[in-house]
């Protein structure tokens, strides 16, 4: 067990809904990053949070968003969902930007109908 | 994009054989990790290199890497059924520091 972990498990939603996930990071670690893995394929970055500032961004576009609160909890945003948003949603938390190893959660299984 | 690339994509052994993976990445790093992913669940961090170290053990893990070729190897010794899992390589790139790449993954099954 890592420490983090992530809610909801599964959720299904319609093309053109928005959607939240959250991830719930271990005590101290000020860092989050939220990583889009496809089936099949391994997780891409999607950007990382620190003290509550976005501190770098993946290749994806601005419907993708987020935010962290004091309390070690974070959200990933995602609006105008399209079919490819279909994916595994894996948050990671450390304790800060430069350190090695980053603590996953179990994901969330985001499928788009 | 994916930085990395593992190989092979997919590897089927006995238990108690080893089991050698190989991670191949694109630009330079300032380290490399190995995790593994049981059933599309989360991640599980197994091992970091530094790219001034060469190889690197943990327990019946051995990591090599080679960053004059730009590649890395993972060794599992005495392999066991609950080593079944895709292992992955990520790389934490010199000109970004806080954005991890992961590979495409390896999916290793080992048969009891």
């Amino acid at each position: 067990e890592t420490g983090v972990t992530q809610s909801p498990t599964h959720l299904i939603k319609t093309r053109g809904q928005q959607v939240t996930l959250r991830c719930s990071s271990q005590s101290g670690h000020n860092t989050v990053s939220w990583y889009q893995q496809a089936l099949g394929q391994g997780p891409q970055f999607i950007f990382q949070y620190y003290r509550e500032e976005e501190n770098g961004r993946g290749n994806f576009p601005p419907r993708f968003s987020g935010l962290q609160f004091p309390n070690y909890s974070s959200e990933l945003n995602v609006n105008a969902l399209e079919l490819d948003d279909s994916a595994l949603y894996l948050c990671a938390s450390s304790f800060t930007t430069s350190t090695d190893t980053q603590y996953f959660g179990p994901g969330t299984r985001l499928t788009v109908l | 994009s994916q930085q990395g690339e593992e190989d092979p994509q997919a590897l089927s052994i006995q238990e108690g054989e080893n089991a050698t993976m190989n991670c191949s990445y694109k630009t330079s790093i300032n380290n490399l990790q190995w995790y593994r992913q049981n059933s599309g669940r989360g991640l599980v961090h197994l091992i970091l290199i530094r790219s001034n170290e060469r190889e690197k053990h943990s327990g019946r893990l051995r990591v090599t890497l080679d960053t004059s070729k730009k590649s890395s190897s993972l060794l599992i010794t005495a392999s066991r059924a609950a080593d079944t899992a895709s292992y992955f390589c990520a790389t934490d790139l010199t000109n970004t520091g806080n954005q991890f790449y992961f590979g495409t993954g390896t999916s290793l099954t080992v048969i009891p």
